[in-house]
């Protein structure tokens, strides 16, 4: 059984930074390319950054993009998204995702349970 | 960015309806739209991928239908367990977006 486990999440002010993990199990990690995906409170999804299952491939939405920074560490099966600058428009609950090929251009077809990201002073 | 549509935004049915949901994309994106669920309170899950293909073990009271710029999705026989936002989400062109959600409630 896939499994995604987020941890990182908390509270914390306008410019700081806070990293991410997802741990996998269940699945070969290595095979997949995986993606963060955000919603904030009471509203709908956000596609945030999705990295390839080698790291070849990076991408990020644009309203992330130059402060977030996402990682794999596939001899961990561990995902990560680094999270600078943070702004109060970050606050939401984060996804971590599994696609469903080695690409980044494929469906999602696992979702962790999220972690609460809360950016406020 | 491409821009992905919903309708309706809400709907009530009652059991054993037929409820249909449109998706529309700004651009064409060929078949490269998916469909999630998402219960309250919990991770949305992937019900139909390339546009018309069930996910495994999804019941196939749903189906997916479409490709260019207009997509449909059919729960055919509408259960309590149902009760959900549905959304569709498209991989043809970054950023991969998502449309706005359409709530599902039962009568």
């Amino acid at each position: 059984e896939v499994q995604l486990v987020e941890s990182g999440g908390g509270l914390v002010q306008p410019g700081r930074s806070l990293r991410l993990s997802c741990a996998a199990s269940g699945f070969t990690f290595d095979d997949y390319a995986m993606h963060w995906v955000r919603q904030a409170p009471g509203k709908g999804l956000e596609w945030v950054s999705g990295i390839s299952w080698n790291s070849g491939t990076i991408v990020y939405a644009d309203s992330v993009k130059g402060r977030f920074t996402i990682s794999r560490d596939n001899a961990k099966n561990s995902l990560y998204l680094q999270m600078n600058s943070l702004r109060t428009e970050d606050t939401a609950l984060y996804y971590c995702t599994k696609a469903a090929s080695t690409s980044c251009f494929s469906a999602v077809d696992n979702w962790g349970q999220g972690t609460l990201v809360t950016v406020s002073s | 960015d491409i821009q992905m549509t919903q309708s309706p935004s809400s709907l009530s049915a009652s059991v054993g309806d037929r409820v249909t949901i449109t998706c529309q994309a700004s651009q064409g994106i060929s078949n490269y739209l998916n469909w999630y669920q998402q219960k309250p309170g919990k991770a949305p899950k992937l019900l139909i991928y390339d546009a018309s293909n069930l996910e495994t073990r999804v019941p196939s009271r749903f189906s997916g239908s479409g490709s260019g710029t207009d997509f449909t999705f059919t729960i055919f026989s509408l259960q309590p367990e149902d009760v959900a936002t549905y959304y569709c989400q498209q991989y043809d062109d970054l950023p991969f977006t998502f449309g706005p959600g359409t709530k599902v409630d039962i009568e």
